[in-house]
């Protein structure tokens, strides 16, 4: 059982290239999440998923795109990377709504 | 609006001290809180929550929080620091009432003194 797991777990992009992260829960959960990480600022939710088939706006989406293709996995997409979007990135996954959300590892984007 | 303050960024123990780390939130509804904790490099981890019931819950790591209504808050204790305790901790607040979104706090960062 490995819980929730990010590829890749570090990454460097030039501005304009554009780039996939991925994220996979084993533990059958409906929700699933993509955060960012800043200094100072928390955890800030860009998109996310209740389901299969299913995506959402969190509270900074601009930039991103998700898909939830099978419930298992939970993908971030970059089209146009900008250096605004260098941070760490963390997906989470939920088995309802009321549980506690469990982490990955994390993904540390430059882009420069 | 809904929000989760952290007012200390940062705060230096010594090894055997007491703690506190200070939650206020601002929500609808009583919501249900959870502290994690993040070691550096790592992902968070749940430390505790509250959904309902006894206001002083017990997580793990000898770690409790008292949800009281009166002051929006839900502050984490520890009596006696470890030096493996330093870390950053975060208070969220989950979502109740058909919404799906968590908030979590600017985080607190934990230093311990030996």
């Amino acid at each position: 059982n490995a819980g929730v797991t990010q590829t890749p777990k570090f990454r460097v992009l030039k501005t304009g290239q554009s780039m996939t992260l991925l994220c996979a829960q084993d533990m059958n959960h409906e929700y699933m999440y993509w955060y960012r990480q800043d200094p100072g600022m928390g955890l800030r939710l860009i998109h996310y998923s209740v389901g299969e088939g299913t995506t959402a706006k969190g509270e900074v989406p601009d930039g991103y795109n998700v898909s939830r293709l099978k419930k298992q996995n939970f993908l971030l997409g970059l089209e146009s990377a900008a250096p605004s979007q260098t941070s760490v990135y963390f997906c989470a996954s939920g088995g309802a709504v009321v549980n506690e959300q469990f982490f990955g590892p994390g993904t540390r984007l430059t882009v420069l | 609006a809904q929000s989760v303050t952290q007012p200390d960024i940062h705060i230096t123990v010594s090894e055997g001290a007491s703690l506190e780390l200070r939650c206020n939130y601002s929500y609808g509804a009583t919501p249900y809180l959870f502290w994690y904790v993040q070691s550096p490099g790592q992902g968070l981890q749940l430390l505790l929550k509250y959904f309902s019931g006894d206001t002083l819950v017990q997580g793990i790591k000898g770690f409790e929080a008292e949800f009281k209504r009166s002051q929006s808050s839900f502050n984490l204790r520890k009596p006696s620091v470890h030096w493996s305790d330093a870390a950053e901790y975060f208070c969220a607040v989950g979502p109740r009432g058909g919404t799906y979104k968590y908030i979590f706090g600017t985080g607190t960062r934990l230093k311990v003194l030996a």
